[in-house]
C-alpha cells in the first residue's frame, strides 16, 4: 500500500515552459487535492476534486489546470511556468471522515 | 483575515516538559479540526483529529477544542528532541462539497536536548 504518491520529486522549469505533476492514490478515495506550500503561507488549495470526473477550483488556481483521469489519478499542469509557481506542491486525499494524506511533495523552481 | 491562525513560532522547550500549541479559526461553522506535523522537507502527517468541545488525548498528545472561543490547541507532553518540527492547524469548514481543510501557517516547535 503506497499511500498517495507524486512524481516528479524535484523540477527547474525556465520561465514559460510547462510541466504535469502527477499524483496517484491507492486507498480508493473519492476526493483528491492540490496544494501549494510557499513560507510562511501554509498549505494553499490549487484545484480539487471531489470525485472521479469533477475538478473544482481552489483559492489559487491562477495558471493551472487539472485532470482526474480515474479515481486513482489526479494531475496537475502547468502551461506556461512563472517564477511565483517556485513552490512545493503537495497531492492530497481524503477519507469520508475528512482525514487527509498527503504525498511526499514535488519541489518545483521556475527561473 | 486567516481563517485559521497560528504563531509562527519558534516555540522553544526542555526536553521533557510539556509544549502548548495554539490556534484560533474565523468560521463558526466549521465542523472538525486537525493537527498535522511536517518535518522540514517533508510532507505533513496527521497527529490528532477533534470533533467534540473538551480534550482528546492519544500517547502523549492532547488536542483541546473550544467551539464558545473558536480555539483549538495541542498539547505535547514529556516533549522530546524528535517532536522538532513545524506543526499545522486545519480546520474543515461548513462547505462540505468540497471537503477541503484550511491550514494555518504553523508553529515551529524546538524542543532542546
Amino acid at each position: 500500500n503506497a499511500g498517495v504518491t507524486q512524481t516528479p520529486k524535484f523540477q527547474v522549469l525556465k520561465t514559460g515552459q510547462s510541466m504535469t505533476l502527477q499524483c496517484a492514490q491507492d486507498m480508493n478515495h473519492n476526493s483528491m487535492y492540490w496544494y501549494r506550500q510557499d513560507p510562511g503561507m501554509g498549505l494553499r488549495l490549487i484545484y480539487y476534486s471531489a470525485s472521479e470526473g469533477t475538478t473544482d477550483k481552489g483559492e489559487v488556481p491562477n495558471g493551472y489546470n487539472v485532470s482526474r483521469l480515474n479515481k486513482r489519478e489526479f494531475s496537475l499542469r502547468l502551461e506556461s511556468a512563472a517564477p511565483s509557481q517556485t513552490s512545493v506542491y503537495f497531492c492530497a486525499s481524503t477519507t469520508p471522515g475528512d482525514t487527509q494524506y498527503f504525498g511526499p511533495g514535488t519541489r518545483l523552481t521556475v527561473l | 483575515q486567516k481563517e485559521v491562525e497560528q504563531n509562527s513560532g519558534p516555540l522553544s522547550v526542555p526536553e521533557g516538559a510539556i509544549a502548548s500549541l495554539n490556534c484560533t479559526y474565523s468560521d463558526r461553522g466549521s465542523q472538525s479540526f486537525f493537527w498535522y506535523r511536517q518535518y522540514s522537507g517533508k510532507s505533513p502527517e496527521l497527529i490528532m483529529s477533534i470533533y467534540s468541545n473538551g480534550d482528546k488525548e492519544d500517547g502523549r498528545f492532547t488536542a483541546q477544542l473550544n467551539k464558545a472561543s473558536q480555539y483549538v490547541s495541542l498539547l505535547i507532553r514529556d516533549s522530546q528532541p524528535s517532536d522538532s518540527a513545524t506543526y499545522l492547524c486545519a480546520a474543515h469548514g461548513r462547505d462540505t462539497g468540497r471537503r477541503a481543510l484550511t491550514f494555518g501557517s504553523g508553529t515551529r516547535l524546538q524542543v532542546q536536548p
